[in-house]
């Protein structure tokens, strides 16, 4: 069975710095992997799409890394800003069951000025 | 607007009551899914449709739960006789019909509080 972990559960950075955002998950059979952003009582957001044969994509202040072999993928975002604050979700589409999308419980960032 | 679109975006309810939800996904999207959330969780699938059939259908998706849709357009999600622990956000979302790696968009939720 498909376990998605996200940790930590939550991080305070000042503002300006760069930081890491880790997912690991426990089965590597993987269509893709998608982060998104949720802001608190709102839907999701979805920021990069990694597919299982690429290592990268970036966007912007973000870079999403995946490393299948491993069961790890990190979210990277650069000279962050309060306006990063929010819970970040790593979710994979396993091949065992293509019709689910399977997420960890999320890291919540909180950017201080 | 051409995203996801859920309505409404809260509903209070009483226990016992019955509460449907409805969603439209992107226009060109035949994938159509519902995921649940409680606080401080991530989304857990409930159920998938393809076009008008349902696909899959979670274990959390008891029989107080049902979900359609007819046309291959739009969804609705009804809870009968509602209970406190169904007290959740509701969140739909689409995808093109291209393989299994596309990407998923979902909408802004409903949120649901059962008193």
């Amino acid at each position: 069975k498909q376990e998605v972990t996200q940790i930590p559960a939550a991080l305070s950075v000042p503002e300006g710095e760069n930081l890491v955002l880790n997912c690991s998950f426990t089965d590597s059979a993987i269509y893709n992997l998608q982060w998104f952003r949720q802001d608190p009582g709102k839907g999701l957001t979805s920021l990069l799409l990694i597919q299982s044969s690429q290592r990268e994509q970036t966007s912007g202040r973000l870079n999403a890394s995946l490393d299948k072999s491993s069961g790890r993928s990190t979210l990277y975002i650069a000279a962050s800003q309060p306006g990063d604050s929010a819970t970040y979700l790593c979710a994979v589409r396993p091949h065992s069951s293509a019709s689910k999308i399977i997420f960890g419980s999320g890291t919540r960032l909180s950017i201080r000025p | 607007d051409t995203g996801v679109s859920q309505n409404p975006r809260h509903k209070i309810t009483k226990r016992g009551q019955n509460v449907t939800f409805r969603c439209d996904p992107i226009s060109e999207h035949n994938r159509l899914y519902w995921y649940r959330q409680t606080l401080g969780q991530g989304p857990e699938f409930l159920t998938y449709f393809q076009n008008e059939a349902q696909l899959e259908k979670s274990r959390l998706l008891s029989d107080r739960f049902s979900a359609e849709r007819p046309k291959g357009s739009f969804s609705t999600l009804e809870i009968q006789r509602t209970e406190q622990g169904d007290s959740a956000m509701y969140l739909c979302a689409s995808s093109l019909p291209q393989g299994a790696g596309t990407e998923a968009f979902f909408g802004q939720g409903t949120r649901l509080t059962v008193v």
